[in-house]
C-alpha cells in the first residue's frame, strides 16, 4: 500500500500568515487521485482539493494544491480564524486508498 | 443539498456484531461509489471499505476483510456496513462518504460512534 507522510506534524502560525503543508508518498501517485481534507475538531472531514490542484465546490481561493509524483503541497495563502484545523492528504489511485497522518495548524 | 446520515452505532462487546446504515439524499445515489471511513478516538482517518455504483465491486482494508461486509440498496438510497467479530481496535467514529470514482470522498456524513468494550 502507498504510505503518505505529512509534515510538519504541527504548524503554529498567526492569522494572516501563509501555511505550507507537505505530503510525501512512498511511491508515485497520479495527480488525478490526490486529495486534501480539512477537519475541525468535532466535525466530519471536508474535501478541499481533489486532483492535486482542483478546489472543491465552495472552497475559498486562498486554498491551493500543487505537486506531482511523490511530493504534494497544500498552501493556505493567508490564514483566517476558521482555517485552524487538522489537514489530511489522501491518495485513491491504488487500493487501498490511504491517508496521511495529518498536519495540525494551530494558532500561535 | 447532499445529505448523508449515519446510524446504528453504539456500545458492543468484543466478538459482537453491529450494522451501520447511511441514508443518502440530495443526489443520485445510484451514480456514486460509496465508502466507509473510520477515525479512532484522537487518531487519523482510515478508509475501511467501498462499493461500486451497482454493487458489483467491493473493496476492504485488510484489517476488516472477512469480518465486515459493505452493501447498498439503491432503491432505498442507503448504504450499510455489517460488522461482525468486533474487536476493541474497531472502536471509532464511522463516516460514510460519496464520490464518483473509486476512493473519491467528496461528501461526508457526520459519523456514528462504535465502541467495542466489555
Amino acid at each position: 500500500e502507498i504510505v503518505l507522510t505529512q509534515s510538519p506534524g504541527t504548524l503554529s502560525l498567526s492569522p494572516g500568515e501563509r501555511a505550507t503543508l507537505s505530503c510525501r508518498a512512498s511511491q508515485s501517485v497520479s495527480s488525478t487521485y490526490l486529495a486534501w481534507y480539512q477537519q475541525i475538531p468535532g466535525q466530519a472531514p471536508r474535501l478541499l482539493i481533489y486532483g492535486a490542484s482542483s478546489r472543491a465546490t465552495g472552497i475559498p481561493d486562498r486554498f491551493s494544491g500543487s505537486g506531482s509524483g511523490t511530493d504534494f503541497t497544500l498552501t493556505i495563502s493567508s490564514l483566517e480564524p476558521e482555517d485552524f484545523a487538522v489537514y489530511y492528504c489522501q491518495q485513491y489511485g491504488s487500493s487501498p486508498p490511504t491517508f496521511g497522518q495529518g498536519t495540525k495548524v494551530e494558532i500561535k | 443539498e447532499v445529505q448523508l446520515v449515519e446510524s446504528g452505532g453504539g456500545l458492543v462487546q468484543p466478538g459482537g456484531s453491529l450494522r451501520l446504515s447511511c441514508a443518502a439524499s440530495g443526489f443520485t445515489f445510484s451514480s456514486y461509489w460509496m465508502s466507509w471511513v473510520r477515525q479512532a478516538p484522537g487518531k487519523g482517518l482510515e478508509w475501511v471499505a467501498n462499493i461500486k455504483q451497482d454493487g458489483s465491486e467491493k473493496h476492504y482494508v485488510d484489517s476488516v476483510k472477512g469480518r465486515f461486509t459493505i452493501s447498498r440498496d439503491n432503491a432505498k438510497n442507503s448504504l450499510y456496513l455489517q460488522m461482525n467479530s468486533l474487536r476493541a481496535e474497531d472502536t471509532a467514529v464511522y463516516y460514510c462518504a460519496s464520490g464518483l470514482w473509486f476512493g473519491e470522498l467528496f461528501d461526508w456524513g457526520q459519523g456514528t460512534l462504535v465502541t467495542v468494550s466489555s
